[in-house]
């Protein structure tokens, strides 16, 4: 079975700065996305970015990037350039590809990242 | 565009009562839809998932059941609501292996 570990409950960065967020998972498939996703106070989930396991190329949207680094199976989230608006709960998930396996996310237990003016 | 909305958005109900959370989505046809849970502070779990209509997959045993009477409506049920069945509820229906959330329901089980 997969597995995704936030190892770190909350940070705090201050705006402007540069976090990086942390998360290992465990699978033995080849074929899988990666995700962050974002729940502000409002408690919506936003997808922040994507990884497709199968490009070697790190994701970027924007502010966000990722370091995927497939062998390691760690999918660490870098936020440039905080802003108070990062202020959410931030969750990394695994979806296993295949057998219409779409939507099936596996859910870390995420991380409370506090950005301070 | 697609959207997807749930209802209702907050709920408190007593031990032993019944549950009908819904969730529709507008704009896509033969979505794959899907409830989790977020108890406080922790990540989401998935209870459901569905790939068309009448079609129900259980991702854990539990106190809930899920039914899909149309193409693009989903429906989270209980006959008697245990004090743990209290926590967030999300819909969520996917596309090219992404999920788009609905705005959630808090349910408070007294």
């Amino acid at each position: 079975a997969q597995t995704v570990t936030q190892s770190q409950p909350e940070m705090s960065v201050q705006e402007a700065e540069t976090v990086t967020l942390s998360c290992t998972y465990d699978t033995s498939e080849n074929n899988y996305y990666l995700f962050w996703y974002k729940q502000p106070p409002s408690r919506q989930m936003i997808l922040v970015i994507r990884q497709e396991a199968y490009k070697q190329q790190n994701a970027t949207e924007n502010r966000f990037s990722v370091n995927f680094q497939k062998a390691a199976k760690s999918f660490s989230l870098k936020i440039s350039d905080s802003q108070l608006g990062d202020t959410a709960m931030y969750f990394c998930a695994f979806m296993k590809l295949g057998n219409n396996q779409g939507g099936k996310l596996i859910f870390g237990q995420g991380t409370e990242l506090s950005v301070k003016p | 565009s697609q959207t997807i909305h749930q209802w209702p958005a907050t709920l408190v109900q007593p031990v032993g009562s019944p549950l009908s959370l819904e969730c529709t989505v507008e704009g896509t046809s033969n979505p794959n839809l899907y409830w989790y849970r977020q108890a406080a502070g922790r990540g989401l779990q998935l209870l459901f998932y569905s790939v068309g209509i009448g079609q129900i997959s259980s991702e854990v045993p539990q106190n809930l059941s899920a039914s899909r009477p149309q193409d693009r409506q989903f429906i989270l049920s209980s006959k008697k609501l245990l004090l743990s069945d209290s926590g967030f509820y999300l819909c969520a229906w996917s596309v090219m292996g992404e999920l788009f959330f609905g705005e959630g329901s808090r349910l408070t089980v007294l």
